[in-house]
């Protein structure tokens, strides 16, 4: 059963920093990872979807690597903004028919 | 384009009672998937539909139905309403089931039982 960690669970940064979150996973065998934000009580906008051919995706200030070989993803949050501030969640897919498995977020603030 | 919608926005319902939500997929979307979240987790799976069929079923009791129409619009049913069913249910849609597709969320319904 796939399992999906994150950490920190919470962080808070002054704006103009960059920062790194983190997301793990059991079974390597994935075939894609996405990064997602959201807001509080808000639904899940998707920020990148790596593929498991692919090492690295990026959009603007954000940059999403994964490491299969240890189960690890990372979001690069360049310059970050206030605006920056949510919940950020990474979701596993193992394949075929299988559902998107998810960590339970890392909440980032990002005081101006 | 329109993305995923999702109604009611907010629902408010007692114990025992049953409840209905909608979900409209993105336009040439074929597949819908329900998951639901409870406050300071991350969402979990409870249906996928493709072509109007089950293609997936998460660990829920049998309390939770869902069906997928002709138009690709889908509804998820919870019955007997318990306390713990308080949630923010959420509708994805893609292209279809599989690895290759990313996965595009509605705004989600807040379900609150009393």
């Amino acid at each position: 059963k796939q399992e999906v960690t994150q950490i920190p669970a919470a962080l808070s940064v002054p704006e103009g920093e960059n920062l790194v979150l983190n997301c793990s996973f059991t079974d390597s065998a994935i075939y894609n990872l996405q990064w997602f934000r959201q807001d509080p009580g808000k639904g899940l906008t998707s920020l990148l979807l790596i593929q498991s051919s692919q090492r690295e995706q990026t959009s603007g200030r954000l940059n999403a690597s994964l490491d299969k070989s240890s189960g690890r993803s990372t979001l690069y949050i360049a310059a970050s903004q206030p605006g920056d501030s949510a919940t950020y969640l990474c979701a596993s897919l193992l394949g075929g028919n299988t559902p998107l498995v998810f960590g339970k977020g890392t909440r980032l603030s990002v005081i101006a | 384009d329109a993305g995923v919608t999702q109604s009611p926005t907010h629902l408010i319902k007692t114990r025992g009672q049953q409840v209905t939500l909608r979900c409209s997929p993105i336009s040439g979307h074929k597949s819908v998937s329900w998951y639901q979240q409870v406050l300071g987790q991350g969402p979990q799976f409870i249906f996928q539909y493709y072509e109007k069929e089950e293609r997936g079923r998460g660990n829920f009791p049998d309390r939770f139905s869902a069906r997928q129409f002709p138009n690709y619009s889908s509804e998820l049913n919870v019955n007997a309403l318990l306390l713990g069913d308080s949630a923010l249910y959420l509708c994805a849609s893609s292209l279809s089931p599989g690895n290759l597709y990313e996965q595009y969320f509605g705004p989600g319904t807040r379900l609150t039982v009393t």
